[in-house]
């Protein structure tokens, strides 16, 4: 099946600066999710997006599907934006969603 | 709010019992999916469930069983319980299950964090 890999394992980072992470995955995917897992343990939705570029806010996230890599901006990140930054992927074919290992990402004040 | 939601947000029991947990999905999404989340296996798919029937398995325990009733709401029963057991159990939804469309998007409740003492 579809391996996820994600990168870095782990960031910190001052409040205001900017941030890139990364998702390479294995096979071509139907279903590429970016979730942001609170301190609370709740996954929450961040980007829906096997291909192409999305913004929401501080946020982007870019997939170019042929090289099968996706990444995540953070830009001027604040302390709630703390947390573990998870890749999802789903196969052509499959019906479950692979999870990467996750990004852990400390924002310092 | 993801519009999933997932009962009791906490449980704690002993080795050997068995517990049910439950998942209402977002309206109008056909499409149940169960997942694990332990220190050490990471984030795992268990199960899924499409409008009542099984329609993929996973690294499921035989001692794990799920169910999606007619209202489209999963329990997911876990029985002889293991100290390895302990971990936060997301359900997920989504309105479909095949193709490449927005529709396949699944979405997370807030979990039920199961305690094996």
């Amino acid at each position: 099946g579809i391996q996820v890999e994600q990168s870095p394992p782990d960031l910190i980072l001052q409040e205001g600066a900017n941030s890139t992470l990364r998702c390479n995955f294995s096979d071509s995917v139907n279903n590429l999710q970016w979730f942001h897992q609170n301190p609370w343990g709740q996954l929450i939705n961040l980007f829906y997006i096997p291909s192409g570029t999305k913004q929401n806010g501080r946020l982007s996230a870019t997939t170019v599907a042929t090289e099968r890599y996706s990444l995540l901006y953070i830009s001027s990140s604040q302390t709630t934006d703390s947390g573990v930054y998870f890749c999802a992927a789903r196969g052509r074919g499959a019906q479950k969603l692979v999870f990467g290992q996750g990004t852990r990402l400390t924002i310092n004040p | 709010d993801s519009g999933v939601t997932q009962t009791p947000k906490h449980l704690i029991t002993a080795t050997g019992q068995r517990v049910t947990l439950r998942c209402s999905p977002r309206s109008g999404d056909l499409s149940v999916y169960w997942y694990q989340q332990s220190l050490d296996q990471g984030l795992q798919f268990l199960i899924q469930y499409y409008n009542g029937e099984e329609r993929a398995k996973g690294n499921i325990l035989e001692r794990f069983s799920a169910q999606q009733f007619p209202d489209l709401h999963s329990e997911l029963n876990l029985s002889s319980l293991e100290l390895g057991d302990s971990a936060l159990y997301f359900c997920a939804s989504s309105p479909w299950t095949s193709g490449r469309s927005h529709y396949n998007e699944q979405f997370f409740g807030p979990g039920t964090r199961l305690t094996v003492l």
